[in-house]
């Protein structure tokens, strides 16, 4: 059972650079998430889906957009990265009412 | 909005029993979840609570009282390995995304 699985794990980016984070579950989950981690700090929520078909905004969505392409998967996607943007993204999706799984991770740099 | 408030370190030595708090605004409320971080890795899910009372999973347990919006996670017979974050998150007012507390950092000392 693998899980929350994510794409890549460690991405080095020039400013101005575009690029997609992958995520999928196996778990038949309706909710989805995308959140980023910076050093010390605690999660801060970028996305989220509650099912199929839907996204919405969450509490630091500039600079990203998502895409629910189907109920396994939810993808990130940076158009034109920025310094501000070097963080740790963390894909999780849970059953509605209950607790969140975690990818492992996707470790960016953008220089 | 929805706040929660947690402190940001705890030291306990190993065997010991350390208590890590949670408090919580909310409009709503539809659980508490606490996880564990270990520096370099993912959260990992490790209780839930959605009723008032104690909840047991191993060495770990954690409580909620609803009516005080207050929760905790309890770690007993510590081991190194319980050096990490651990943090507490509700569901917001719609039930659809979690927000998470800043996390408390326990480190295990031998």
């Amino acid at each position: 059972n693998a899980g929350v699985t994510q794409t890549p794990k460690f991405q080095v980016l020039k400013t101005g650079q575009s690029m997609t984070l992958q995520c999928a579950q196996d778990m038949n989950h309706n909710s989805m998430y995308w959140y980023r981690q910076d050093p010390g700090m605690g999660l801060r929520l970028i996305y989220y889906s509650a099912s199929e078909g839907t996204t919405d905004k969450g509490e630091v969505p500039n600079g990203y957009n998502v895409s629910r392409l189907n109920k396994r998967e939810f993808s990130l996607r940076l158009e034109s990265a920025a310094p501000s943007q070097t963080s740790v993204y963390f894909c999780a999706s849970s059953a509605r009412d209950r607790w969140a799984f975690f990818g492992q991770g996707t470790r960016l740099t953008v220089v | 909005g929805q706040s929660l408030e947690q402190p940001s370190e705890v030291t306990a030595v190993e065997g010991a029993i350390v208590q890590i708090n949670c408090t919580y605004q909310t409009s709503g409320f539809y659980g508490l979840s606490w996880y564990q971080q270990h520096d370099g890795g993912a959260p990992t899910f490790l209780s839930y609570n959605a009723l008032d009372g104690l909840e047991e999973t191993g060495r770990f347990s954690s409580f909620l009282s609803r009516s005080d919006s207050y929760g905790y996670l309890l770690l007993q017979e510590l081991q190194m390995k319980d050096s990490a974050s651990y943090f507490c998150a509700v569901l917001d007012n719609y039930g659809q995304n979690f927000v998470f507390g800043p996390g408390t950092r326990l480190s295990v000392l031998p």
